[in-house]
């Protein structure tokens, strides 16, 4: 098996700073995703990477830069962070199938001061 | 877009009675629709998937039904205990990266 790792875990940011989140996974994985939850709702797609050098915006990218720096490491920058994006940010991966299991991180949680 | 809704944003059910949570879908295009539990400290992982080609797919006491004509779906646990309390989402996908989300269920099972 494998593990997706996020770093940190927690992170407290102020108003208007740019914030940098990170992904890292050992299973090989060639496709890579970002997700936002926030409280009592549902997974929604920031960004996503098929394969290393690939990068693609889902459905809540702006405000958001991503980077696939190379297969297993994928990060998310919030360019700047607002009140209300107090939220968990997920990372997950799997393999190019787009029909298969996704794999999740245990996710960072984000409050913004 | 696509658009997932998840009817029950909360059930609770007594141990050993069945469970059942309803989904629906907007987009005809929707082909791949996989289930996923997040439990505290856990995350969230996979529990079962169906594709359109079929309408029905069990996994233990896991049941997927599929309604493509009503684009509808649901999971159905059998025999409930209580590790299988969770938070569990409904999800959809046009056989592409994107995979659409519901709101979640917070499911309660009673000893």
């Amino acid at each position: 098996g494998g593990i997706i790792t996020q770093t940190p875990k927690f992170l407290i940011g102020q108003e208007g700073q740019k914030l940098t989140l990170k992904c890292q996974q050992n299973f090989n994985h060639d496709t890579m995703y970002w997700y936002r939850q926030d409280s009592g709702k549902g997974l929604r797609l920031i960004y996503y990477s098929i394969t290393e050098n690939d990068l693609q915006k889902g459905d809540l990218s702006e405000g958001y830069d991503a980077s696939r720096e190379k297969k297993s490491s994928f990060s998310l920058t919030v360019t700047s962070a607002q009140k209300n994006e107090m939220a968990v940010f997920l990372c997950a991966s799997s393999i190019p199938d787009p029909n298969t299991e996704v794999f999740f991180g245990k996710g960072t949680r984000l409050t913004v001061v | 877009g696509e658009k997932v809704e998840q009817h029950e944003s909360t059930l609770s059910v007594r141990e050993g009675d069945s469970a059942v949570i309803n989904c629906t879908y907007t987009d005809t295009a929707s082909s791949y629709f996989p289930w996923y539990k997040q439990e505290a400290g856990k995350g969230l992982h996979f529990v079962i998937d169906i594709r359109s080609n079929v309408d029905r797919k069990q996994s233990q006491r896991l049941i997927v039904l599929l309604d493509k004509k009503a684009k509808r779906f649901s999971l159905h646990i059998t025999a409930t205990q209580p590790e299988d309390s969770a938070i569990y989402f409904c999800a959809a996908s046009m056989n592409n990266n994107r995979i659409f989300f519901g709101d979640g269920t917070q499911l309660v099972v009673k000893p």
